[in-house]
Parts: structure tokens; C-alpha cells; sequence
């Protein structure tokens, strides 16, 4: 079937040590985004790519980066994470169309900072 | 800027019961309009969605909802729960356009008693 997949499911990493979430699709889907989701909490867009276009939400940190070397794989990086990075992390890509936006979401990866 | 307001946090109902979540969403333009559902331990699942056309859509499960324009709102609603429907529910907006960018509401958790 085709899907969204994320890896690793749950990523344990130290205070200030970079870590790296990814994501792949096998739904050949032109755009790829970044949600952070705290407990409790809406899931809120980091930023996206549209082909290798990337865009940045305006409030995204800059701890926050991103890359996308082909259409099926993206991810993101978090240069120092801090204790308040914790969260779950879930990427999403849906086709360009104008006027349709469903997204397909991975399972997500849950992030603990120590 | 665009914003979606889910005002039950925590719904708590009988199995059989009826089920109404609310959604509303702040935007003057033309918007699509979604709701994701997200079992426990599953990923986001879209449930259903409007684009155009009638505002009464149906989605998967018995789920439907109604687009009512003048209100800004898009309420969710079945007429009879199952336990199986437990779930953290999450009303979406996307504005026409800035068709990549979905804003979450922050989400109504539903637990269903057997």
C-alpha cells in the first residue's frame, strides 16, 4: 500500500545533541511537510517543501532545518534540541492542486530530549 | 490570520449515544475544510472533508458534517457512537489561497464508554 513512513517511531536524544527524523513516501506526492505536535496541542507546520522548493513557516526556530534530497524522502534536523523539542514530530505530503489539499500523515515519530 | 476553534476538549459519551463536535474556523475567503481523526496509537486519518457543493458531507464510518457558511463553522456529527470510535478528533482548515498551509484546530479527545 501506498504511505507515509517515519523513522524511527521513538527518538531518544540529550540536550543540545543533534538528532535527524525521517520520512519517506511511496505516494509520489510533490509536497512533504514538517508538523511539530505538543501534547495536547494542534499540530502546528514547521515547514514544507513543494518539490525542492523549501518553505519556512515565519515562526519556526532556527534550530530547525530541513532538507529533501529526492521526492520520496525528507527530513528534519534539529541542530541543539532543547527540553522544549519534546514532542511528536509528523510528516505529511499531499499532491499540488490548487484547490485540494488532503494530507497524508505518517505514524509520527516521538522525540524525547534529556 | 486564519484560525480553528474545536471548543469540547474532552467529550465523554455511552456507546449509542449521538455525537456533535464543534468546529469553528476565522477566515473571509474561500476555505476547504477537513476533520482527522487519530486513534489511539495510529497516525492521522482524514474522516472526511467538503471542497464545494453540498454543505452536508458524509465521510467513513457513519461520521458526516455540515458546512455552514454563515457561522464559519463545520460541526462533526454521528448519530450513534461505538467504542471503537475513541479517538482524538481534529477539525482542519485550508484557506484557497495558500493552498499548502493546513491550520488544526487543537483537537477534542472522545473516549466512549462500552
Amino acid at each position: 500500500d501506498a504511505m507515509v513512513i517515519q523513522n524511527p517511531r521513538y527518538q531518544v536524544t540529550q540536550f543540545g545533541k543533534p538528532v535527524t527524523l525521517s520520512c519517506s513516501q511511496t505516494l509520489n506526492h510533490n509536497v512533504m511537510y514538517w508538523y511539530q505536535q505538543k501534547s495536547s496541542q494542534a499540530p502546528k507546520l514547521l515547514f514544507h517543501y513543494y518539490d525542492k522548493d523549501f518553505n519556512n513557516e515565519a515562526d519556526t526556530p532556527d534550530n530547525f532545518q530541513s532538507r529533501r534530497p529526492n521526492t520520496s524522502f525528507c527530513f528534519l534536523d534539529i541542530r541543539s534540541p532543547g527540553l522544549g523539542d519534546a514532542a511528536m514530530y509528523l510528516c505529511a505530503t499531499s499532491r499540488a492542486h490548487l484547490s485540494y489539499n488532503e494530507q497524508f500523515f505518517g505514524p509520527g515519530t516521538r522525540l524525547t530530549v534529556l | 490570520a486564519q484560525s480553528v476553534s474545536q471548543h469540547n476538549h474532552h467529550v465523554i459519551l455511552s456507546e449509542a449515544a449521538s455525537l456533535e463536535l464543534g468546529c469553528n474556523y476565522s477566515y473571509g475567503g474561500t476555505v476547504n475544510l477537513f476533520w482527522y481523526v487519530q486513534y489511539p496509537g495510529q497516525h492521522l486519518q482524514l474522516l472526511l472533508k467538503y471542497f464545494s457543493g453540498d454543505p452536508l458531507v458524509k465521510g467513513i464510518k457513519g461520521f458526516e458534517a455540515e458546512f455552514i457558511k454563515s457561522k464559519f463553522s463545520f460541526n462533526l456529527r454521528k448519530p450513534s457512537v461505538q467504542w471503537s470510535d475513541t479517538a482524538e478528533y481534529f477539525c482542519a482548515v485550508n484557506a484557497r489561497d495558500s493552498s499548502y498551509k493546513l491550520i488544526f484546530g487543537s483537537g477534542t479527545r472522545l473516549l466512549v464508554r462500552p
